[in-house]
């Protein structure tokens, strides 16, 4: 099982808008709607901030959406902070056998 | 509060073996499945395992089939991962999840497990 692709990174200034994108294929990101999002800060653990595509835990601010079409699914934080820079991994259910896999990561840079 | 504390990691030489523990509380752990995720110093992360609420079903990445033997006790709110034949590559921050649906919901904060001579 291929991890996903995400971009290495992406940036923008406070309150701007940035989009990662998260790219499978038939066999997991668009085979199911059932791919997440987690938000891991410097030497902390991973956090959930979105699953199913696109509903948020409670507790996680609605700057944050999750979307998806075709093989590709799509992140993006609205209003950007100081405190959204951090790395952001998609994950998405590949079936049974293998049943999880991850995306590469995306840091997140707030300029 | 939901609380998950991995523990038992350390320096292992390529060959060997080590168990990992993730006590967990104040969820019902015997609802949840559970996950185990590796994070290889500067790199992404990798699902590993998997365990039914029940230990019914279990799966494994083909990175550790035939070497891990992931296990729980419901009764001890414990999750376990006996790792043998340890390698290099084997160097990672181990984590375990919860997981509600398909997903990871709760993460310890990890316990680093490194293969060297």
């Amino acid at each position: 099982q291929s991890a996903l692709t995400q971009p290495p990174s992406a940036s923008g200034s406070p309150g701007q808008s940035v989009t990662i994108s998260c790219t499978g294929t038939s066999s997991d990101v668009g085979g199911y709607n059932y791919v997440s999002w987690y938000q891991q800060h410097p030497g902390k653990a991973p956090k959930l901030m979105i699953y199913e595509v696109s509903k948020r835990p409670s507790g996680v601010p609605d700057r944050f959406s999750g979307s998806k079409s075709g093989n590709t699914a799509s992140l993006t934080v609205s209003g950007l902070q100081a405190e959204d820079e951090a790395d952001y991994y998609c994950s998405s259910y590949a079936g049974s056998n293998n049943p999880y896999v991850f995306g590469t990561g995306t840091k997140v840079t707030v300029l | 509060e939901v609380q998950l504390v991995e523990s038992g990691g350390g320096l292992v030489q390529p060959g060997g073996s080590l168990r990992l523990s993730c006590a967990a509380s104040g969820f019902t752990f015997s609802s949840y499945s559970m996950n185990w995720v590796r994070q290889a110093p500067g790199k992404g992360l990798e699902w590993i395992s998997y365990i039914s609420s029940s230990s019914s079903t279990i799966y494994y990445a083909d990175s550790v089939k035939g070497r891990f033997t992931i296990s729980r006790d419901n009764a001890k709110n414990s999750l376990y991962l006996q790792m043998n034949s340890l390698r290099a590559e084997d160097t990672a921050v181990y984590y375990c999840a919860s997981a509600t649906s398909y997903d990871f919901d709760y993460w310890g904060q990890g316990t680093l497990v490194t293969v060297s001579s």
